[in-house]
């Protein structure tokens, strides 16, 4: 059962323009959120988080959005740029998980064309 | 600083054969995470280890995936008689003290199980 789920494998967005990358989950007791980017043949790096009592975070380029409500959150790049192709993986946290393990959805892989 | 590394890069096994890998985490990052990403899937918790707390081996898929950490530092993921559903990449993670949500990733081992 798939508690994270990113249900675009793909998106394609000229650069300059706004990326949005979107992740669902079911888990209502997921108390933090992560998202990752990861080049190929590299790990995963951590790109940014959202704790359940916050609606917004913002980072430079990248904003993060939660709908609790909804139980949704979105990445917002902008402007995209053509380093920003990669696949993006949403992730997740119990909340009250001993180990902070994460959670990961299946990724959606960006390509920002110049 | 140097960052998480994993060894081999690739491993090619024969059903039925025994595979250990390495991570070396960063140091002074006291918790230790390994996942594996199978092929169109996001990332799967294997296994986290906390200092020198028991580990929470809850998502080791079988009897025959081990895992230990010498000296709270390198960790060592062993299974034994692979098959073949065992081939995925296997990621290492280590986070510091206080912020265990933002897990650094080594670049992987790939594992083919023939």
């Amino acid at each position: 059962d798939q508690q994270v789920k990113q249900n675009s494998p793909s998106l394609s967005v000229q650069e300059g323009r706004i990326s949005i990358l979107n992740c669902d989950y079911t888990n209502s007791m997921f108390d933090y959120f992560l998202w990752y980017k990861k080049y190929p043949a590299e790990g995963p790096t951590f790109l940014i988080s959202i704790s359940s009592i916050k609606d917004k975070n913002e980072d430079g380029r990248f904003t993060v959005f939660l709908n609790k409500s909804a139980k949704h959150l979105s990445l917002h790049i902008v402007p995209s740029q053509p380093g920003d192709s990669a696949v993006y993986f949403c992730a997740a946290s119990p909340y009250g998980g001993a180990t902070n393990k994460l959670i990961f959805g299946t990724g959606t892989l960006l390509a920002v064309q110049p | 600083g140097a960052g998480v590394s994993q060894s081999p890069s690739n491993k090619v096994t024969e059903k039925g054969k025994d595979v250990e890998l390495r991570c070396d985490p960063i140091s002074g990052h006291t918790a230790l995470y390994w996942y594996r990403q199978s092929l169109g899937q996001g990332l799967e918790f294997l296994i986290y280890f906390q200092g020198n707390s028991a580990p929470d081996k809850s998502g080791l898929p079988s009897d025959r995936f081990s895992a230990e950490r010498t000296g709270g530092s390198v960790s060592t993921l062993t299974i034994q008689r692979t098959q073949q559903e065992d081939s995925a990449v296997y990621l290492c993670a280590s986070s510091e003290p206080g912020l265990a949500y933002e897990q650094y990733f080594g670049p992987g081992t790939r594992l083919t199980v023939t």
